[in-house]
């Protein structure tokens, strides 16, 4: 069946950074354009990044562009989130879900929570 | 920047129709996709490519859209159908997918 399991999350200080790992398995991930989501605490959903199947082509919302880099490794089914230059309003549960081409996301994971605490 | 917009809350009765909006400007040329997110929960997609049903999503769920907004339906709603509903759209710019504020539906 297919799981989609994020992890890498944790507390970091303000001005760090962090990588988030997402595995996937159960679907052809190289035919998968990649999303991640996140979500502050009583927050709605807020798109992050994009990634498409070949990882030719990469968005990212104005929030994170130019702290954080989406990349994938089709060989090992993982997509990845570098996160540099952390604040706290960054606090927020990370998804990680896949789309099939560009399509909008139908597998999601459980999310990684990332805090940003002095 | 591109915005969707949706109302903050619906409230219907149980049996009644619960119907959630979503308007954008790109809508007319960019698919819309609803998520169903419960608390604590991660979201669910419930309609995709504007107004189609995935597999194991029950019937009483349908989409439409006219012109620039997105309709989400569900017929005979639930009390098990309380979440909060959410729109993701693609625009048309380099910052390309964006969701909607999110609708808290109340069934009670």
């Amino acid at each position: 069946q297919v799981q989609v399991v994020e992890s890498g999350g944790g507390v970091v200080q303000p001005g760090g950074s962090l990588r988030l790992s997402c595995e996937a398995s159960g679907f052809i991930f190289s035919s998968y354009g990649m999303h991640w989501v996140r979500q502050a605490p009583g927050k709605g959903l807020e798109y992050v990044s994009f990634i498409q199947y070949d990882g030719h082509t990469k968005y990212y919302a104005d929030a994170v562009r130019g702290r954080f880099t989406i990349s994938r490794d089709n060989s090992k089914n993982t997509v990845y989130l570098q996160m540099n230059s952390l604040r706290k309003d960054d606090t927020a549960v990370y998804y990680c879900a896949g789309g099939y081409d560009d399509k909008g996301p139908e597998y999601w994971g459980q999310g990684a929570l990332v805090t940003v605490s002095s | 920047s591109y915005e969707l917009t949706q109302p903050p809350s619906v409230s219907v009765s149980p049996g009644q129709t619960a119907m959630i909006t979503c308007s954008g400007d790109a809508l007319p040329n960019k698919f819309v996709y609803w998520y169903q997110q419960k608390s604590g929960q991660a979201p669910v997609l419930v309609i995709y490519d504007d107004d189609k049903r995935p597999s194991g999503i029950p019937t009483r769920f349908s989409g439409s859209i006219s012109e620039t907004m997105a309709t989400l339906t569900i017929s005979g709603a639930q009390v098990q159908d309380e979440a909060a509903y959410y729109c993701y759209s693609r625009d048309t710019s380099n910052n390309p997918w964006v969701f909607g504020g999110g609708t808290k539906l109340t069934v009670l």
